[in-house]
């Protein structure tokens, strides 16, 4: 079976620009979680989607938003880039009930502002 | 205060060693703790769950105190391959992984 799928997997975008990350889930998984990890820290909340609805959502600001697919993949959006934007953004993937123990992550799209 | 705080590393230990890490977490609600590993530019993987029983994963120790809010990992005879970043990761139900900033350990032969 394929794991988290992320694409692209690297993205150099200029500030100001719009982006589009992208992740399909683990077969069977209905729950999508986004995730910001600057270097050198630890990965960040940004939202959380279950049976296309909007669950959770982290201390990001307006500019980033996301939505989840019938097909439950999930695509994340960021507007008006910054330069502090720049970062690995992780999907994370869960089966029903799973909880905490069930997440998956993907590899990650490592996006650069410049 | 951060939700969760890790020891400041890098640990830098020689092969065999072994080395410890300590975490601490701010929200008394939270229901589940867990360590990660991330590999250099790799997505983290989970590592092992932590109870407050305390468990045992091979040459991995986990361990859970509630009262003090307090989660910590020992790894006993350490190889060059759990070089790594060890993230401390504690959750309520229903919501979202809250991670710390990690703790790089580097084994070197």
């Amino acid at each position: 079976d394929a794991g988290v799928t992320q694409s692209p997997t690297h993205l150099i975008k200029t500030r100001g620009q719009h982006v589009t990350l992208r992740c399909s889930p683990i077969s069977g998984h209905k729950s999508v979680s986004w995730y910001q990890q600057v270097l050198g820290q630890g990965p960040q909340f940004i939202f959380q989607y279950y049976e296309k609805e909007e669950r959770g959502r982290g201390n990001f600001p307006d500019r980033f938003s996301a939505r989840q697919f019938p097909n439950y993949s999930s695509e994340l959006n960021v507007n008006a880039l910054l330069l502090g934007d720049s970062a690995l953004y992780l999907c994370a993937s869960s089966p029903p009930g799973g909880g905490a123990r069930g997440y998956t992550f993907g590899s990650g799209t490592r996006l650069t502002v410049v | 205060r951060k939700e969760v705080e890790q020891d400041p590393g890098p640990f830098n230990v020689p092969e065999g060693a072994t080395v410890a890490f300590n975490c601490t977490y701010s929200n008394s609600a939270s229901q589940s703790f867990f360590w990660y590993r991330q590999d250099c530019r790799k997505e983290p993987k989970l590592l092992m769950s932590v109870y407050s029983s305390g468990n045992e994963d091979g040459r991995f120790t986990a361990q859970l105190n509630r009262a003090s809010q307090y989660i910590s990992l020992l790894i006993r005879d350490s190889k060059l391959s759990d070089s790594a970043t060890y993230l401390c990761v504690v959750n309520q139900a229903g919501t979202a992984l809250i991670f710390g900033k990690g703790t790089t350990l580097s084994v070197s032969s």
